[in-house]
Parts: C-alpha cells; structure tokens; sequence
C-alpha cells in the first residue's frame, strides 16, 4: 500500500469556514511538509515539521511521529486559500514521500 | 532572498532531439532534485543528488540523466525525448532537517 495516505481527496468549503487534511504514515517518518500548489502550478512551501505543531496565520499543521500522521488544518477559509494540498513525508533515507493531494475549492 | 530558478519556463521539443533543464539554487543545499508532474500521478521522482558531482537514480529515472557540477547547479538530460516525457518538471532543493524549496517548473511538449 501507499506509504503516505492523505485525504481527504477533494474539499470543498465556503468562506469563513474551517476544515483539516490528514495525512497517515505507514512507515517511520522523520519530518513532514505541507505544500500548496496554485493554479499556475507554482508549489510553495507552507510548513516543514520534525515534531509538534505550527502555526502561520489561519493555518495550523501537526505531526504525530509515534501516531504516524499529520494534519493541516484552515481557519476561516477564504478565496486565495484554493488550490491542491500535498503532504510529504521524509522517510528513513531522507527521501520525500508524497501524499496523492487534495484539491481544495474555496466557494464564495 | 533563497530561491530555486529553472529554465527554461517552456519548451517545445521535437522527438529525438536532445533536451536539456537547468536548475540553480541559492539556498546552500546539499540535496537536489528532479520530479515531473502529471495528471493524476501527483510528483514523481526522477533523479536527485547529495551534492557536487552525485546524481542518483529516483523513482523513474529511464530516459533521463542527471548532472551536479556544482553546489548551485542541477540538470536533467533527456537524450533522446519521447512525447511520454511530455510533462511539467519540478526542481527543487532541501536538506535532511530544512525546508525544500521549489522552483517554479519547466512545461516540456515533445511533439
């Protein structure tokens, strides 16, 4: 099976919403990062966790490295916020494992 | 500021011409690499390197190589392309305990 399980697959959500993405490891995990990619395909890096959780503005990641997973979670969602969501996990080798996205649609 | 820059943005290449992508990072990074995006696979990995003169082989390496003269640079050769390498290719650049930076892609059609 997939070493990176993350769902949902598609979201959709209105504005001034909030929802989570997760994202389970069926294998040690050293780190995870979450990426959003935009609709010109540009990938941006929106946190990088070896532990814990951090926080930037409406979004919140977490990551359980004994429970093997993570979450994302969107506060107060709005527009801009669009776009598909991937998790990646560094395994044992420092190699990226990647989650298979989520699309997320922003409704007004 | 830090950042990943590929080049070229475009390109359109006939089938069995020789294709060449370029990527320069200013992040100081040891680790490189190499994925393509296509419709439905999500990033794929295809060559990546621990630092000067290292390339080894990703996921799906067959019709591509790879080269790292440098610390900044990393590039991936297709010899001889094929239309099922017709794709978006994704640069980027991390370490073992940091953050991995992306360039922006390189949206090849080999016609």
């Amino acid at each position: 099976g997939d070493q990176v399980e993350q769902s949902p697959s598609a979201l959709s959500l209105h504005e001034g919403t909030s929802s989570a993405l997760r994202c389970n490891f069926t294998t040690t995990t050293r780190s995870v990062q979450w990426f959003r990619q935009n609709s010109r395909g540009s990938l941006i890096n929106l946190f990088y966790l070896a532990s814990g959780t951090k926080e930037n503005g409406r979004l919140k990641s977490a990551f359980d490295s004994k429970e093997l997973y993570s979450t994302l979670h969107i506060r107060d969602a709005q527009l801009e916020d669009s776009g598909t969501y991937f998790c990646a996990a560094t395994d044992s080798n420092y190699q990226l494992i990647w989650g298979s996205g989520t699309k997320l649609i922003i409704k007004p | 500021e830090a950042a990943v820059t590929q080049s070229p943005r475009n390109k359109v290449a006939v089938t069995g011409g020789k294709v060449t992508l370029s990527c320069n990072q200013t992040n100081n990074h040891n680790n490189m690499y190499w994925y393509r995006q296509d419709t439905g696979h999500g990033l794929r990995l295809i060559h990546y390197s621990y630092g000067a003169g290292s390339t080894e082989k990703g996921d799906i390496p067959d019709g591509y190589k790879a080269s790292r003269p440098s610390q900044e640079n990393f590039s991936l050769i297709l010899e001889l392309a094929t239309p099922s390498q017709t794709s978006v290719y994704f640069c980027a650049s991390g370490d073992a305990n940091s953050d991995y930076t992306f360039g922006s892609g390189t949206r090849l059609l080999v016609i």
